[in-house]
């Protein structure tokens, strides 16, 4: 079945750093991914739709310029947080789905766990 | 807009007994509805999705839900809950207005976390 993959699981790194993470579909191509953000015991908020080939869509309240999303391939989509501070710490997941079969879920990564100091 | 509520925070249920997580929804056209789990520090796993058909659909490790659209409700359940079923629920919901090319997000429900005692 379709399996979307997430690269880094854990980043713990000093405030000021940007962090880039990956996400990929690894047997389909995915012209749309999607970014969430999970604080602790919450549930999943969207932050973005990465459109390839496009600009992303931001959701309200989301800092396009905090939050930089490339979709440059129908397989990756990348989420860099720039210039972290200790706020930006939270557990961030991306998901796809097949568009090439109808009414399919959408599959996630295993999430990155970000953690700025 | 749509939206999905899950009234419990936590549901906790002795080993071998039936478990039910609630989910009520809310969508302007038809819902497409969906049962994830999440276990500590992953993401989320689909377990069961209502399209259209039977109000009751059957999905991963045992699981059940049964779509009620008079009471707009999308329950999952399980006859016999297992300790390994201890996880985060979350029950997500699409409406079918736009075409589907894959572009929509869902929306989830803010999450039942489900104990299963011993």
């Amino acid at each position: 079945g379709a399996v979307v993959s997430q690269h880094p699981s854990w980043v713990i790194c000093k405030s000021g750093t940007s962090v880039k993470i990956e996400c990929r579909s690894l047997d389909f191509q995915a012209t749309t991914m999607f970014w969430y953000r999970q604080f602790p015991k919450q549930s999943l908020m969207l932050m973005a739709t990465s459109n390839e080939g496009s600009k992303a869509t931001y959701e309200q309240g989301v800092e396009k310029d905090k939050f930089l999303i490339n979709h440059a391939s129908l397989t990756l989509s990348t989420l860099t947080v720039t210039s972290a501070h200790p706020e930006d710490s939270s557990f961030y997941i991306c998901s796809a789905r097949d568009p090439g079969l109808s009414n399919q879920p959408q599959h996630f990564g295993d999430g990155t766990r970000l953690s700025i100091l | 807009a749509q939206s999905v509520a899950q009234p419990e925070d936590q549901v906790n249920v002795a080993e071998g007994n039936p478990l039910t997580v609630k989910c009520t929804y809310s969508v302007s056209g038809n819902p497409y509805l969906f049962w994830y789990v999440q276990y500590p520090n992953r993401g989320l796993q689909f377990l069961l999705k209502y399209i259209t058909g039977d109000n009751l659909v059957k999905g991963s490790y045992g699981f059940e839900a049964e779509f009620n659209k008079s009471q707009t409700s999308f329950h999952l359940k399980k006859p016999s809950a297992l300790v390994s079923d201890s996880a985060l629920y979350f029950c997500a919901v699409r409406d079918d207005r736009t075409p589907d090319t894959g572009r929509r997000a869902l929306t989830f429900g803010s999450g039942t976390r489900l104990q299963v005692q011993p």
